[in-house]
């Protein structure tokens, strides 16, 4: 089973910090990584996929990071608004491509 | 505007009875989760179809869960009978055939199994 992680749980922070969270999948069982930007009683919305080792994407304020040889992804979020206030989801396409399994993701709460 | 569509939106039934999700994917999309949102574990993965195959339904509970693809419009979930710990919101989600390509969420169906 393929087990994705990502840390913290929640995290709370002022306007204009910034801030970054974590994804650890198992670097065996890896195809892609997805992040997804899931706010209160909206769908999930991707943010990047990413495939490649060393691969950095950037999207405005936010980027990310991946390393596939050690299993992990970071999230950066710069000078946090209260916008940014959401759940960040990270997910993994298995080496197969035939499941896309979520982590429980990282809650943002930006205070203005 | 191009959308995945989930219907109902909302369902209340009662324990023992079918429930029945709908999902119309993307046009073209030809890639389909089913997911079920639990407080405790999130976004859980039920079923993965592919060209209308299931690739993997490993997360799904196969003695009251279904999900079947009758053709490319439409995907559907199936509870059969109801218990109340299937109480959840339900997404459906669609993609391109590429692995290197995001997932399009529907809105989520929010069962409620009294």
């Amino acid at each position: 089973i393929l087990n994705v992680e990502q840390s913290p749980q929640s995290l709370h922070v002022q306007e204009g910090d910034s801030t970054n969270f974590t994804c650890s999948f198992p670097s065996s069982n890896f195809y892609a990584l997805h992040w997804y930007r899931w706010e209160t009683a909206k769908s999930p919305e991707a943010l990047f996929v990413m495939t490649l080792n060393g691969d950095e994407k950037k999207k405005g304020r936010i980027s990310a990071t991946l390393n596939t040889k050690e299993g992990y992804s970071y999230l950066y979020i710069k000078g946090s608004q209260p916008e940014d206030s959401a759940t960040y989801l990270c997910a993994v396409l298995n080496q197969a491509g035939t499941a896309l399994i979520f982590g429980k993701g990282t809650t943002l709460s930006v205070s203005s | 505007d191009a959308r995945v569509t989930q219907t109902p939106r909302h369902k209340v039934t009662e324990m023992g009875q079918e429930v029945t999700m709908r999902c119309q994917p993307i046009l073209g999309h030809n890639t389909v989760f089913w997911y079920r949102q639990t407080m405790m574990q999130g976004l859980e993965l039920l079923a993965y179809f592919r060209n209308r195959a299931p690739l993997d339904d490993s997360g799904m509970p196969k003695d009251r869960f279904s999900a079947e693809m009758p053709d490319a419009t439409l995907a559907t979930l199936k509870i059969q009978p109801s218990e109340p710990r299937d109480s959840a919101v339900y997404f459906c989600a669609s993609g391109p055939d590429r692995p290197n390509t995001e997932a399009f969420f529907g809105q989520g169906t929010r069962l409620t199994v009294v």
